[in-house]
């Protein structure tokens, strides 16, 4: 079956540079979440997509910004970067499931390592 | 403020031995819970979750977990460990109707031979 698929799996950038992930969910998924996974810490919730507006937003630094196209994979952008960005960044679809409530089970991409020098 | 915690950053156990990793949530209404598995250098693997019907709920690999209302937890058990059992182990929730999930801080699964 399908994955979520991210690219690319590592990145390395310099202080101040820029870098763009992509996520490209499961077909047939409306819903794109991004999260950010520190060394040693639990993944951080960082923004939300469905239908390409968003849904919801975390603790995501001004400094980023995302969005969803038209084809339902979603870019995050990240400017200036800082050491502190250095991290795991995973990309999770859904679609909603009739009938289901406001369950919809998120399927994980094997995430972006960015690492930041 | 909603939150889920896991007892315990680092839990050993010997190989064979019962494993049993702790979770609890905070919230007025029960979320939908989840235990996830991440292997090293890897992405996040769905063991099993809890929506609504039978609170006991099996997983692959022969995890297994509990939703106990009463005690605001939904913790991880499976019978006898394997090496390959290894791993970091997360409990998540979404709650209130949020579409986020929220992860506790993990839980290092070690195997002894």
């Amino acid at each position: 079956a399908a994955g979520v698929i991210q690219s690319p799996r590592h990145l390395i950038k310099e202080k101040r540079e820029t870098a763009t992930l992509k996520c490209y969910p499961i077909p047939r998924h409306d819903t794109v979440y991004w999260y950010q996974q520190g060394p040693g810490q639990d993944p951080q919730f960082l923004i939300s997509f469905y239908e390409k507006m968003q849904s919801d937003k975390g603790s995501i630094p001004d400094r980023f910004s995302a969005q969803q196209f038209s084809d339902y994979h979603s870019e995050l952008n990240m400017s200036s970067l800082e050491l502190g960005d250095s991290a795991l960044y995973f990309c999770a679809s859904s679609s909603l499931e009739p009938g289901q409530g406001a369950y919809n089970e998120q399927f994980f991409g094997p995430g972006t390592r960015l690492t930041v020098l | 403020a909603q939150s889920v915690t896991q007892l315990g950053s680092h839990v050993s156990v010997s190989e064979g031995a019962l494993v049993l990793l702790r979770c609890n949530y905070s919230s007025s209404v029960p979320p939908y819970l989840f235990w996830y598995v991440q292997y090293p250098n890897q992405g996040l693997q769905l063991l099993l979750k809890y929506t609504t019907g039978a609170t006991l709920v099996k997983g692959i690999n022969g995890f297994e977990a509990e939703f106990k209302k009463s005690e605001t937890s939904f913790h991880l058990t499976k019978p006898s460990a394997h090496m390959s059992d290894a791993a970091e182990y997360f409990c998540a929730a979404l709650m209130d109707s949020s579409y986020k999930l929220i992860f506790g801080s993990g839980t290092r699964l070690l195997v002894r031979p």
